[in-house]
This record gives C-alpha cells, sequence and structure tokens, in this order.
C-alpha cells in the first residue's frame, strides 16, 4: 500500500523558516516524480512545487521561487520542502503527492503569523 | 498564477447525473493529460480520473471523464450523499512549467 506521511509543519513567524519532510513506502520511491501541492483554509489547491526522479529538474509556482526548495534522498524515500522568509500567505496545509496525483499524503499544517 | 476555470457549484437530485466542466488554454488542457480529483470534507485529495478518461483501480464506473479541445469534463451519474464533495481538475501548463488546478467545484446532492 502506498504511504506518504509529512511532518514539520506548525506555527512560524513572518520571516521564518520551516523544512516539511514526507516519508515515503509501499513504492520504489526513486522511480517516481514527486509533487507538494498545497491549500490554504478554505480554498482551492495550489500547486508549489515539483521534483523528478533523479532530482535533477525542479519546477516552483512564482510566489515561492527563491524562497522555497524541493529535495528528495532516495536512499531514505523521503521528499523535503525546505521554506524559508515564509509569509502569511503560505498558511496552508501542504500535501506530498506522487507522481501527478495518484497517491496524497494526510498533510501537514503550516501556520504563518506572529 | 493563473487557474483552469470550473464552477463554484453544481447540484443534483441521488440518482441523477451531473457534469462539472474545467475550462483552460492550449498550453494546458490543449496539449496536455487533464485529472479529476475528488476532496471529501476535512481530507485529502484522491485521484478520481487520469490521462483525461482513465479511471484508477477502485473508482467505480459511475464517474467519467472527457476531453475536447481546451476543455474537460467530469461526469457523475447515479448520484449518491456520499459524493457531496468538493471536486478539482488539474493539468499541466507547458508555458508555465507548472501543475494548474482548477478553482474547485461543490457537490450537492440535494
Amino acid at each position: 500500500e502506498v504511504q506518504l506521511v509529512e511532518s514539520g509543519g506548525g506555527l512560524v513567524q513572518p520571516g521564518g523558516s520551516l523544512r516539511l519532510s514526507c516519508a515515503a513506502s509501499g513504492f520504489t520511491f526513486s522511480t517516481y516524480g514527486m509533487t507538494w501541492v498545497r491549500q490554504a483554509p478554505g480554498k482551492g489547491l495550489e500547486w508549489v512545487a515539483n521534483i523528478h526522479q533523479g532530482g535533477t529538474e525542479k519546477h516552483y509556482v512564482d510566489s515561492v521561487k527563491g524562497r522555497f526548495t524541493i529535495s528528495r534522498d532516495d536512499a531514505k524515500n523521503s521528499l523535503y520542502l525546505q521554506m524559508d522568509s515564509l509569509r502569511g500567505e503560505d498558511t496552508a496545509i501542504y500535501y506530498c503527492v506522487r507522481s501527478a496525483g495518484d497517491s496524497w499524503g494526510q498533510g501537514t499544517l503550516v501556520t504563518v503569523s506572529s | 498564477q493563473s487557474v483552469l476555470t470550473q464552477p463554484p457549484s453544481v447540484s443534483a437530485a441521488p440518482g441523477q447525473k451531473v457534469t462539472i466542466s474545467c475550462s483552460g488554454t492550449s498550453s494546458n488542457i490543449g496539449n496536455n493529460y487533464v485529472s479529476w480529483y475528488q476532496q471529501l470534507p476535512g481530507t485529502a485529495p484522491k485521484l478520481l480520473i487520469y490521462d483525461n478518461n482513465k479511471r484508477p483501480s477502485g473508482i467505480p464506473d459511475r464517474f467519467s471523464g472527457s476531453k475536447s479541445g481546451t476543455s474537460a469534463t467530469l461526469g457523475i451519474t447515479g448520484l449518491q450523499t456520499g459524493d457531496e464533495a468538493d471536486y478539482y481538475c488539474g493539468a499541466w501548463d507547458t508555458s508555465l512549467s507548472g501543475r494548474l488546478f482548477g478553482g474547485g467545484t461543490k457537490l450537492t446532492v440535494l
């Protein structure tokens, strides 16, 4: 069974940093591209970033370019999202997603507030 | 970044059929595959349709997808109260090098 388990969310002040992690199991992690998708409270889904298998190709939504970094460790079956210079508008549930969305984690809540 | 355009809400009676539209452009829906996701209240989204019209295992054939030009449609037949959820379309956008989602459609089964 495919499982994606996010962690690392929490309350952070504007301008602060957080690192989200996603532990994957039940499939050959290294052979899949991975994605982060977020959902602000009461709002729709927003694609944040994705990373191809091998980790050499990455893409970001404009609003996080230069502030967020997606990475992966295939030896640890893990996906990461380093979030710096956080803003209030980054407040959302962050989902770890396999490929284009065939499996989703339960999400981790990031709240940016003073 | 722009989103794909969906109606905010649709409704129908139990047992009836409903369709949800998703409108885009040639850089996304027109030249890339469309997926559809169901998000039940308080849960993570779940894949319903991929590659325009394919259903993952376990998704009943009451759910169907189609695409024509720069628009896509999700169809749900035999509506059940358990189908009440938010539905999102998604597609890669070649110009943006990013994935786009529709704004979501809330389905109410009256």
